[in-house]
């Protein structure tokens, strides 16, 4: 079974200018997540999609961060402008459908990152 | 939300020896406890997990451990390989919250 596919693996960019990374969810799985993880912290979650409609986004800096899951299967993050404290390794996960809230109670399956460097 | 304490942030032990990581959490309400062990380089992956109807489980060296009394959930790793060095996470999910990771631990096993 394939895993979560996520790219660019790495990004270096300067600071106000823009990103995008995007994720491939493992087949099937209709939740999907990204998070952001800083050196030395655990995953922070950004936002939580169920399908291609949002189901938290209430950690997600929305003045310079936009995530959309067209047809409820790939999934961007865009990051526009980027500052220094962007700097960090953003995941994609995603799992299987509950009811519910969506996704509570069920394995994450985790992609490698993206590993972004803003200077 | 739902707020995870993870100790110890760093754990040294010998080839050989045991290791335990612990985890706090807030709301009674949670029911499913991952454990994810991260490589340098790669994205966390789940090592066990366990959930509310269970007090204990075991895969061959790993076993978690849960007390929904006293709200905390136990790692243990037996017979450490150097291989077994990683961050390891905790996670609480379930209710009405998004899943909340703990701050991780570093674990280093010596040759």
């Amino acid at each position: 079974e394939a895993g979560v596919a996520q790219s660019p693996r790495y990004k270096i960019i300067e600071k106000r200018q823009s990103v995008a990374f995007w994720c491939n969810p493992i087949s099937g799985h209709a939740t999907l997540y990204w998070y952001q993880q800083i050196l030395g912290q655990g995953p922070k979650l950004l936002i939580q999609f169920q399908n291609n409609g949002v189901v938290d986004d209430s950690q997600l800096p929305k003045d310079r961060f936009s995530a959309e899951r067209l047809k409820g299967v790939d999934s961007t993050l865009k990051i526009q402008p980027a500052k220094l404290e962007d700097s960090a390794v953003y995941l994609c996960a995603s799992s299987f459908p509950t009811r519910g809230t969506g996704g509570t109670g069920n394995t994450i399956y985790f992609g490698e990152g993206s590993w972004l460097t803003v200077v | 939300g739902e707020n995870v304490e993870q100790h110890p942030s760093t754990l040294s032990v010998q080839e050989g020896d045991s290791a335990v990581i612990k985890c706090t959490y807030s709301d009674s309400a949670s029911n499913y406890f991952p454990w994810y062990k991260q490589e340098l380089g790669k994205g966390p992956q789940l090592i066990i997990d366990i959930r509310s109807n269970v007090g204990e489980k075991k895969d061959q060296r790993i076993a978690v451990t849960l007390n929904k009394t006293a709200k905390h959930f136990s790692l243990h790793i037996t017979e450490t390989q150097p291989e077994d060095s990683a961050v390891y996470f905790c996670a609480v999910s379930g209710g009405s919250y998004i899943p909340t990771f703990g701050r991780g631990t570093s674990l280093i096993v010596h040759p």
